[in-house]
């Protein structure tokens, strides 16, 4: 079985600080792990995805995310949030031996106030 | 094109109705998913396709019937729906079936049974 977690909710931050959004998955054998975004009455977006190789992975509008594979963990992370960045964002995880199916955590609201 | 496109957007269907969602893409992806979203939540998935063939059923009612006329087509017949099939309902593709593959989705059609 495969799984994730996505353990905050909510994350509110303030322009131009730092976000993080958090992530911890689950599964047998080699992860692929992504992050989608959705914005309000769309479908999802995707911004980045762990495969292999290097931990740090960047991905669109400036957001990145480190695969840690002790702490089974992939946060998204930015230097500098913007207020367009507020959507709801969603990590998931496909095994290798379990194609075509991406388990999805709860997502995360992302907050980010002038 | 790098687009999923869904019809109608918005559908309200009495109870005793038959309607159809629909979804192109003409991006080359040999693999399509039909997923239900229910507000705040993250995608359940429902169908599979991969080559044309259902790969995956997640144990969906019969109510709904998936189709994949051809490797572009992907259409969800709605029969005796009830109200808490209500949901925003996402087509997506992906270019192979495998783990590493990235889902781009379509906008989405909203179902309201009422």
């Amino acid at each position: 079985a495969q799984s994730v977690a996505q353990p905050e909710d909510q994350v509110n931050v303030a322009e131009g600080n730092p976000l993080t959004v958090k992530c911890t998955y689950s599964v047998s054998g080699n992860p692929y792990l992504f992050w989608y975004v959705q914005y309000p009455n769309r479908g999802l977006q995707f911004l980045l995805k762990y495969i292999t190789g290097d931990n740090l992975v960047k991905g669109s509008y400036g957001f990145e995310a480190e695969f840690n594979k002790s702490q089974t963990s992939f946060h998204l992370k930015k230097p500098s949030a913007l207020v367009s960045d507020s959507a709801l964002y969603f990590c998931a995880v496909r095994a290798y031996t379990n194609a075509g199916k991406s388990t999805f955590g709860d997502g995360t609201t992302l907050t980010v106030k002038p | 094109d790098t687009e999923v496109t869904q019809t109608p957007k918005h559908l309200v269907m009495g109870m005793t109705n038959k309607k159809s969602l629909k979804c192109e893409q003409h991006m080359g992806h040999r693999a399509m998913y039909w997923y239900k979203q229910k507000a705040k939540k993250p995608p359940e998935l429902m169908f599979v396709y991969s080559y044309e063939k259902l790969s995956i059923n997640e144990s969906v009612p019969s109510r709904f019937s998936p189709e994949c006329p051809n490797s572009s087509l992907l259409n969800l017949h709605l029969h005796a729906l009830q109200p808490e099939d209500s949901a925003l309902y996402l087509c997506a593709s992906s270019q192979g079936y495998s783990g590493a593959n990235v889902l781009t989705f379509g906008a989405g059609s909203r179902l309201t049974v009422l």
